[in-house]
C-alpha cells in the first residue's frame, strides 16, 4: 500500500523568509502532483511532475521530484501572505492518487 | 468551459437516507474520481473510472456506489447514510492522473 507523508503539517513562516516542505512517499512512482487549497475550496494544481530530476517554478514556489529517494520537495522563496494556504502532494500509482496530509502554511507579516 | 461541476453544493441528511451526489465534466477526460475529505486530513479516493462503463474501488468504497454510463456524468450513490459519512466530496476528472477539480460538495450526516 502506497504511502505519503508530508511534514511539516504545520508551518507558520514570516515574511520575507524561505522554507522547504517535504513528501515523502513509500513506493515506486515517477508521477507527482503539488495542489493549493485555499479553506472551504476546491484543490488548484500547481505542478506535475513528471520524472526523476523534473524540477518546476511558478513565482515563488519552485517543486522538484527525486523518484530514487522518493522524496518531493516544495521550496518557499521570500514567502508573502498570499502563499498561506494548504499545500498537498499526491503520488500516482497504478491510476489512483493517493495524497499526503497536506501541509498547513500560515505567512505571518 | 464549466469544467468540472458538483451538485448540490451543501446537503445535510438524516442517519439512514439515500442520496445521490451528481458530477458533470465538459472537458472529455476519460479519467474521474470521486474523493471525500475528512476535516484537517487529505484525500481518500473512494471511487474511479476510466471510462464510460468502466468503475473501480479506491481505497474507502464502503457505503458507497458509482456508475459511468456516459463519459461526462460520474454521480456517487450513498445508500442508508452515517454520521462517518460526513464529509466534503470531491468529484475530479483527468486525461490520466492529473486531476482537475470540482468545487466539492459539503455533506453532513446527523
Amino acid at each position: 500500500e502506497l504511502k505519503v507523508e508530508q511534514n511539516p503539517l504545520f508551518l507558520s513562516m514570516q515574511e520575507g523568509k524561505n522554507y522547504t516542505i517535504y513528501c515523502n512517499y513509500s513506493t515506486t512512482s515517477d508521477r507527482l502532483y503539488w495542489y493549493r487549497q485555499d479553506p472551504g475550496k476546491s484543490l488548484e494544481s500547481l505542478f506535475v511532475l513528471l520524472s526523476n530530476g523534473a524540477v518546476k517554478q511558478e513565482g515563488r514556489l519552485m517543486a522538484s521530484l527525486d523518484t530514487k529517494a522518493r522524496l518531493s520537495t516544495l521550496h518557499i522563496t521570500a514567502a508573502v501572505h498570499d502563499l498561506s494556504a494548504t499545500y498537498f502532494c499526491a503520488v500516482d500509482s497504478a491510476r489512483q492518487l493517493t495524497f499526503g496530509s497536506g501541509t498547513q502554511l500560515t505567512v505571518l507579516p | 468551459n464549466a469544467g468540472v461541476t458538483q451538485t448540490p453544493k451543501f446537503r445535510i441528511l438524516k442517519i439512514g437516507q439515500s442520496m445521490t451526489l451528481q458530477c458533470t465534466q465538459d472537458m472529455n477526460h476519460n479519467y474521474m474520481y470521486w474523493y471525500r475529505q475528512d476535516p484537517g486530513m487529505g484525500l481518500k479516493l473512494i471511487y474511479y473510472s476510466v471510462g464510460a462503463g468502466i468503475t473501480d474501488k479506491g481505497e474507502v468504497p464502503n457505503g458507497y456506489n458509482v456508475s459511468r454510463s456516459t463519459t461526462e456524468d460520474f454521480p456517487l450513490r450513498l445508500e442508508l447514510a452515517a454520521p462517518s459519512q460526513t464529509s466534503v466530496y470531491f468529484c475530479a476528472s483527468g486525461r490520466y492522473t492529473e486531476a482537475f477539480f470540482g468545487q466539492g460538495t459539503r455533506l453532513t450526516v446527523v
